[in-house]
């Protein structure tokens, strides 16, 4: 049974420094890794998606990486800002079954003090 | 592109009513959408997946009489708890999988709080 831990739990840093959210999962047999944000209250955004042929996506200061057979992935933030500040979430999509559903991490919830 | 919406973004009722909640796809078509519950501060609980034409398929443990899911057309799914108890009150957020999007790429609405008093 697939199983996705993210690392840390909650992080807070000063603005300006450059972190690492983590996402491990246990099966390395997927189709595709997600991350989301979520601000307080509201819905989820999708950040960046890595098929599992990729290794790492970008979008401006975000940087994801994969690594399947270890069955890890990074989100990188460079020159963090206060409106970075939100709930990190991981993602997996299973390989096997086609019922679309997703693996869900507990997230990371980000402070960025100014 | 790839909207979703809710409606109401929020509701307050009394306890022993019935709250429909709608989850539309504004400008794409979705066979497929899901919703889910999410407590304070934690994690999103997949509760079902809504298809269009058929039965919703709901995750162990979620009643399904009494979180009513129909799926009526491919831009609108819509999630009714019944007979609501104060333990129902959480946030209920809804995402849309598009037909010609990518396998397992989900849209997220902004959520619904549901207080039940």
């Amino acid at each position: 049974k697939q199983e996705v831990t993210q690392i840390p739990a909650a992080l807070s840093v000063p603005e300006g420094e450059n972190l690492v959210l983590n996402c491990s999962f246990t099966d390395s047999a997927i189709y595709n890794l997600q991350w989301f944000r979520q601000d307080p209250g509201k819905g989820l955004t999708s950040l960046l998606l890595i098929q599992s042929s990729q290794r790492e996506q970008t979008s401006g200061r975000l940087n994801a990486s994969l690594d399947k057979s270890s069955g890890r992935s990074t989100l990188y933030i460079a020159a963090s800002q206060p409106g970075d500040s939100a709930t990190y979430l991981c993602a997996v999509a299973p390989n096997a079954g086609n019922n679309r559903k997703l693996i869900w991490g507990l997230g990371t919830s980000l402070a960025v003090n100014p | 592109g790839a909207v979703v919406s809710q409606h109401p973004s929020w509701v307050i009722c009394k306890s022993g009513t019935s709250v429909k909640i709608e989850c539309r796809s504004l400008d794409f078509q979705a066979t497929t959408m899901f919703w889910y519950r999410q407590f304070p501060k934690q994690s999103l609980m997949l509760m079902a997946t809504s298809n269009e034409g058929s039965k919703a398929t709901y995750e162990q443990g979620v009643e399904k009489d009494k979180f009513l899911i129909n799926h009526a057309s491919l831009t609108l799914s819509t999630l009714t708890v019944t007979s609501a108890h104060p333990e129902d009150s959480s946030f209920y957020i809804c995402s849309a999988n598009p037909d010609r999007g990518l396998f397992y790429e989900q849209y997220f609405g902004p959520g619904t709080r549901l207080t039940v008093t």
